[in-house]
């Protein structure tokens, strides 16, 4: 978790609202994932970054490599966006990403 | 579209035992992974392969083998299973070598130590 770490590690939000997740990085990032941990376990896809923004529905992310950062903002949030968040890093390489300890999102009606 | 199946979905074993943990895929993918979570923690990288019979170490590498037999399957050996232990292993697979490729994960196995 030292190497990239999320903030915060827990959130709670109110139908409706909107927030935004943070990743910073002491590793050279050249790509980043997002994903959504489901209460079953299973890792669902959010996001795949090189340097940039991508939008999908209510969700949009983005990478800054040279400040060593990306974010994730939920808009609107529903009551199926709760779970676990974690943004993972990896260098120029197939090395394997590196994970946050990742953000627990709660939304309640 | 594509699947990765890992199997056994749940693994209890005992202390000292050697386990082994077999994930396929279908995406014709060339390079594999097996990462570690612990309860409440992000995944650690055990070993990964960009091809058929390579392996590479990852942080998380001792205690465990890992084998790539053929281009679809991905099996990881826990050596000597720890009393207590708890945790899942993710199989995971992405398209290219060389660079950086989106990672995609199967459903996991999880494992308890009697």
């Amino acid at each position: 978790g030292d190497k990239v770490k999320q903030s915060p590690s827990a959130l709670s939000l109110q139908e409706g609202t909107n927030s935004a997740l943070r990743c910073n990085f002491s590793i050279a990032a050249t790509t980043v994932q997002w994903f959504l941990q489901n209460p079953r376990g299973s890792l669902i896809n959010l996001f795949y970054l090189v340097p940039g923004t991508k939008e999908n529905g209510r969700l949009k992310s983005a990478f800054d490599s040279k400040e060593s950062y990306s974010t994730l903002h939920i808009r609107d949030a529903q009551l199926e966006d709760s779970g676990t968040y974690f943004c993972a890093a990896e260098g120029n390489y197939a090395q394997g990403l590196t994970f946050g300890l990742g953000t627990r999102v709660s939304v309640f009606p | 579209g594509g699947i990765i199946t890992q199997t056994p979905k749940f693994l209890i074993g005992q202390e000292g035992q050697k386990l082994t943990l077999k994930c396929q895929q279908n995406f014709n993918h060339d390079t594999m992974y097996w990462y570690r979570q612990d309860s409440g923690k992000g995944l650690r990288l055990i070993y990964y392969s960009i091809t058929e019979n390579d392996l590479q170490k990852g942080d998380l590498s001792e205690g465990y083998d890992a084998s790539r037999e053929k281009k679809s399957s991905f099996s990881l050996t826990v050596t000597s299973a720890q009393k207590n232990e708890m945790a899942v292993f993710l199989c995971a697979s992405s398209i290219g070598t060389g660079g950086s490729y989106e990672q995609y994960f199967g459903p996991g196995t999880r494992l308890t130590v009697l």
